[in-house]
């Protein structure tokens, strides 16, 4: 089964406007990532959060993370149209044999209008 | 740019054909990945090879074949593929440091297949 689901799965905002995805998990977690894909192209490193930890900044952007509730969210703060993209979680569960073995929620389609 | 390269951008093919994707890095990453992607919807693993040895096969049938000759590289081997195998191909790396499972995926930006 999935192992991530995110929602909204589309979102349209305003630039300037903040945009905040959520993502869901089923079973315990090593880590949590999220990418970024633009149209066309390959996926992006946004961000790692481990399963210890609760809250990283980066830039304009901003994860949580809630293990009791199996949830993570991406705030992006002052959006920018470059900022139109597919956003994806992703997850590495726990374990020693995984060998990074990431697995995808289904992803957020975010639209910043100029 | 992204530091992963895959060749070609574009590959159209008949059932019959046998064809080749390549993904090429020169980051020293030691683990390598091929994921296949339809429309809309997420990645999915296919193969992951860590020190140039086949780690994790996720089921893939056989008509795709993964090679790591060293590396650097890694090649998808096409074989007899079937039109739903239609999607975008991509390849990532990781550092593969320990522990492994905290390391980023570097992706390139795929091969677009089309099976005729």
């Amino acid at each position: 089964s999935q192992q991530g689901e995110e929602d909204p799965q589309a979102l349209s905002i305003q630039e300037g406007e903040n945009a905040t995805m959520n993502c869901s998990y089923k079973t315990s977690i090593n880590n949590l990532q999220w990418y970024r894909q633009n149209s066309g192209r390959g996926l992006v490193h946004l961000i790692l959060i481990r399963s210890n930890e609760r809250e990283k900044h980066s830039g304009r952007l901003r994860v949580t993370l809630d293990t009791s509730k199996k949830s993570s969210s991406l705030l992006i703060t002052a959006s920018r149209a470059a900022d139109t993209a597919s956003y994806f979680c992703a997850t590495v569960l726990a374990g020693g044999t995984s060998y990074g073995k990431l697995t995808f929620g289904q992803g957020t389609i975010l639209t910043v209008h100029p | 740019d992204t530091e992963v390269t895959q060749t070609p951008k574009h590959l159209v093919m008949g059932m019959t054909n046998k064809k080749s994707l390549k993904c090429e890095q020169h980051m020293g990453h030691r683990a390598m990945y091929w994921y296949k992607q339809k429309a809309k919807k997420p990645p999915e693993l296919m193969f992951v090879y860590s020190y140039e040895k086949l780690s994790i096969n996720e089921s893939v049938p056989s008509r795709f074949s993964p090679e790591c000759p060293n590396s650097s590289l890694l090649n998808l081997h096409l074989h007899a593929l079937q039109p739903e195998d239609s999607a975008l191909y991509l390849c990532a790396s990781s550092p593969r440091d320990i522990p492994y499972s905290n390391q980023p995926q570097h992706f390139g930006d795929g091969t677009r297949l089309s099976i005729l």
